[in-house]
């Protein structure tokens, strides 16, 4: 097991709200990325924090943001939900110094958008 | 920008058999990391074995191991004497060593193994 926890596992919402999801790890952690994985599909890269800034953005439009906080937890907020924003989110996180090893994933939150 | 194919959707094999999964990927980089991750029904993205550019010598992991042609920018996956746990989907990924660690995925292959 990685020891990264994510929450809630699973949330519906509708069209035009707001979501927040987390994620924490029992070790410490200085870098944490987010994915979202469609249906079928290989996950893809939303953004990374690393010490509380972002370092780094996919090709998602602003209403996708995060944060991360110094007890080790992080957040992904989505405003304005759209039906394809439905999908499984993931965060990873890493110990260690930038570009270095390796990301360990958490279980993910699976949003449904109605 | 890089891109990583698998172009094996699904494949299946008896149990104790052996398995090999394909994936190339395109880079203009010289080092960087590749990587295969398992994902079981279960969901949880689990790293199977990791490989650096810049190491010649193919990674192991117990009854996984990995083909990697620099050259040819390929990274196959063998499993050998595989169990009825590896069924999952299984995804190649990339990672450069600058910038953001951001992880570039394919599109994954989702292996059964059959009893």
């Amino acid at each position: 097991e990685t020891g990264v926890t994510q929450s809630p596992t699973h949330l519906i919402k509708t069209r035009g709200q707001q979501v927040t999801l987390r994620c924490s790890s029992q070790s410490g952690h200085n870098t944490v990325s987010w994915y979202q994985q469609a249906l079928g599909q290989g996950p893809q890269f939303i953004f990374q924090y690393y010490r509380e800034e972002e370092n780094g953005r996919g090709n998602f439009p602003p209403r996708f943001s995060g944060l991360q906080f110094p007890n080790y937890s992080s957040e992904l907020n989505v405003n304005a939900l759209e039906l394809d924003d439905s999908a499984l989110y993931l965060c990873a996180i890493k110990v260690g110094s930038l570009n270095t090893d390796t990301q360990y994933f958490g279980p993910g939150t699976r949003l449904t958008v109605l | 920008a890089q891109t990583v194919t698998q172009s094996q959707p699904e494949m299946s094999v008896q149990e104790a058999e052996t398995v090999t999964l394909s994936c190339t990927y395109d880079t203009s980089e010289n080092n960087y990391y590749l990587f295969w991750y398992k994902q079981p029904p279960s969901r949880q993205m689990i790293l199977v074995i990791r490989q650096e550019a810049y190491k010649q010598q193919n990674a192991t992991e117990n009854r996984f191991s990995v083909n990697f042609q620099k050259a040819a920018k390929s990274f196959s996956l063998k499993i050998s004497d595989s169990q009825l746990g590896d069924t999952a989907m299984y995804f190649c990924a990339f990672m450069n060593t600058f910038g953001n660690e951001k992880l570039t995925f394919g599109t994954g292959t989702r292996l059964t193994i059959i009893p």
